[in-house]
């Protein structure tokens, strides 16, 4: 089975600052997807970014870029220029290749952007 | 374009007795998967539809049951409910037809509480 792992259950970071969120996995596929989700406080939760494992380039969203190591099963999460709605519990979440639709979640980290 | 919607946001039940949760998934979108929210847990996975067909189960006990019908709309059911199963229950949306319509778009969720 596959294990998610985000070690830090809490950052904060102020507002225009680069933060960066870690995450670890654990797999024997070659072949797999990697995402980040977030979910702000009593909201729901929606999609940060996403990430083809046999893609070696980063994937970057506005603000948010990814640094993904292979050969190491990291999956960290940059936010640049944080914003306060960037406060939210951050989910690192890993999907199979063809094997539909399943995400295996992280426990997160409460990210808390402050003025 | 409406998002996904889950019926009933909020619910109460006591011990022993069963629940139904339904989702309707964003129109065109023909894979729905169930996870469960617990602070304890984390999110897990529960099962996977795809064109009314289980692809895929996560490892919960038998009580926890699941339909998809012809509409993509699903439900979820619990019979016996025991205290440990109070937790927000997400249903996600996705296309499944292409390769890399992977990306999941959640719904806000049902919150259940078994007292």
């Amino acid at each position: 089975a596959q294990t998610v792992t985000q070690s830090q259950p809490e950052m904060s970071v102020q507002e225009a600052e680069t933060v960066t969120l870690s995450c670890t996995y654990d797999t024997s596929e070659s072949n797999y997807y990697l995402f980040w989700y977030k979910q702000p406080p009593s909201r729901q939760m929606i999609l940060v970014i996403r990430q083809e494992a046999y893609k070696q380039q980063n994937a970057t969203e506005n603000r948010f870029s990814v640094n993904f190591q292979k050969a190491a099963k990291s999956f960290s999460l940059k936010i640049s220029d944080s914003q306060l709605g960037d406060t939210a519990m951050y989910f690192c979440a890993f999907m199979k290749h063809n094997n539909g639709y399943a995400l295996n979640f992280g426990k997160g980290t409460s990210l808390l952007v402050t003025p | 374009k409406a998002g996904v919607t889950q019926t009933p946001r909020y619910l109460i039940k006591t011990r022993g007795q069963q629940v139904t949760l339904s989702c309707s998934p964003i129109s065109g979108h023909r894979s729905v998967s169930w996870y469960q929210q617990t602070p304890g847990q984390g999110l897990q996975f529960l099962f996977e539809y795809f064109s009314e067909t289980q692809r895929n189960k996560g490892n919960f006990p038998g009580r926890f049951s699941g339909r998809q019908f012809s509409n993509s709309r699903s439900e979820m059911n619990v019979s016996t409910l025991e205290l440990g199963d109070s937790a927000l229950y997400l249903c996600a949306s996705s296309l499944g037809l292409l390769p890399g319509a992977n990306v999941l778009t959640f719904g806000a969720g049902s919150r259940l509480t078994v007292l």
